[in-house]
């Protein structure tokens, strides 16, 4: 059964960088059939995708953090990172890794399978 | 960027009540549409995806429908464990976008 567990601290300063971690078990982060993707959810809001890295090893990010984003895989540790820079009051969310089984070409996926537990991130002084 | 927008934001059903939740894309996103259910303090969980395909393990009183730009999810026979949020969401481009929620209540 995979499994995928996101990692980081819980709290950071205001114009800092937000570095996190999803450790997949139970798969191969290398597999060909799955992208992988961040998605956060500040409280009480709705879900905001972040970033995906397909198989290819391209990259997408929302237009509004694409200037702050970094998404990355290590395949010889089987986890996903995220890079989150400058943040403000406003990256505040619980922040998920999630796979996307690859939907048949170009940008095309079949939704999220499987998610994180989800890390709570608040930032503050 | 696509827009998604999921009606109603809110319902009240009862127990064995038979609900829809209406998702509407800002262009064709042809069968790339996806449902979610989220409980309080948990990841959400994937239940219908290309529009109208059950996720593994979801019991069959789910169901999606639709194509292009209108979608639906039915519930049918409301059971206590699916007063939840649900979410739709399209995986046809670029940002991934998903609609607002919908919270299902107990009346």
């Amino acid at each position: 059964q995979l499994q995928l567990q996101e990692s980081g601290p819980s709290l950071v300063k205001p114009s800092e960088t937000l570095s996190l971690t999803c450790s997949v078990s139970g798969g191969s982060i290398s597999s060909t059939s799955y992208h992988w993707g961040w998605i956060r959810q500040p409280p009480g809001k709705g879900l905001e995708w972040i970033a995906t890295i397909y198989h290819s090893g391209n990259t997408d990010y929302s237009p509004s953090l694409k200037s702050r984003v970094t998404i990355s895989v290590d395949t010889s540790k089987n986890h996903l990172s995220l890079r989150l820079s400058s943040v403000t009051a406003a990256d505040t969310a619980t922040y998920y890794c999630a796979r996307e089984p690859d939907g048949g070409g170009y940008k095309f996926a079949w939704g999220f399978d499987y998610w994180g537990h989800g890390i709570p991130v608040t930032v503050s002084s | 960027d696509i827009q998604m927008t999921q009606s109603p934001s809110s319902l009240s059903a009862s127990l064995g009540d038979t609900v829809t939740i209406t998702c509407r894309a800002s262009q064709s996103i042809t069968s790339y549409l996806n449902w979610y259910q989220q409980k309080p303090g948990k990841a959400p969980k994937l239940l219908i995806y290309a529009a109208s395909n059950l996720q593994s393990g979801v019991p069959s009183r789910f169901s999606g429908s639709g194509s292009g730009t209108d979608f639906t999810l039915t519930v049918s026979s409301l059971q206590p464990e699916d007063f939840a949020t649900y979410y739709c969401q399209q995986s046809y481009n670029v940002p991934r976008t998903f609609g607002q929620g919908t919270k299902v209540e107990i009346k």
